[in-house]
């Protein structure tokens, strides 16, 4: 059974970053993309990047080039995203998605000092 | 970047009802169009993928259609477990994008 375990909810001030993980069972990460996905209080889905995990490729959507910063680690099947500058608008719940069929549970990233 | 039109954003009905639901494309996006169900609180669920392949395990109620820019989900007889928020993604082109969404609630 594939099965994405998102690390806990972030409490993050504004101006510094977090970094959130994913680690995945039941599957190779190395075989496949891992996406990322927010969603703001309230609103809908939004695709931030994907990543292949195999050669550390990565395409962003624009608004999120200088935002998040996506990277995996195959010996341990764990992606990461790490956000930086972080501004209230950044509060969100920030999913993980292998395929954009197995997805993570979701980690509440909320910004305020 | 393409844009997805969802429709309606609000769909009111009752259990048994046939409902449609809609995405249209700002251009051609090549049956490049997945179709999610979430419930609060949770994260989305895929139901169909491109356009009119079904998850594994989601019901055979549900059915999707469309070629070009014109999408549908459709819920054949809608039980009470539907009740939740449906998106669409497309997946032809970067950014990926999504529709605004479609709150289903109980008439």
């Amino acid at each position: 059974e594939v099965q994405l375990q998102q690390s806990g909810a972030e409490l993050g001030k504004p101006g510094t970053s977090v970094k959130l993980s994913c680690k995945v069972s039941g599957y190779n990460i190395r075989n496949t993309y891992m996406h990322w996905v927010n969603q703001r209080p309230g609103k809908g889905l939004e695709w931030i990047g994907r990543i292949d995990p195999a050669n550390g490729n990565t395409i962003y959507a624009e608004k999120f080039k200088s935002k998040a910063t996506l990277t995996a680690d195959t010996s341990s099947n764990t992606a990461y995203m790490q956000l930086s500058q972080l501004k209230s608008d950044d509060t969100a719940i920030y999913f993980c998605a292998i395929r954009l069929g197995y997805w993570g549970q979701g980690t509440l990233v909320t910004v305020s000092s | 970047d393409i844009q997805m039109t969802q429709s309606p954003s609000f769909l009111s009905a009752s259990v048994g009802d046939r409902v449609t639901i809609n995405c249209k494309a700002s251009q051609n996006i090549n049956k490049y169009l997945n179709w999610y169900q979430q419930k609060l609180g949770e994260a989305p669920k895929r139901l169909i993928y491109n356009t009119n392949n079904l998850q594994t395990g989601i019901p055979s109620r549900f059915s999707g259609s469309g070629s070009g820019t014109d999408y549908t989900l459709t819920i054949s007889s809608l039980q009470p477990e539907d009740f939740a928020t449906y998106f669409c993604l497309q997946h032809n082109s970067f950014p990926y994008t999504f529709g605004a969404g479609t709150k289903l609630e109980l008439k």
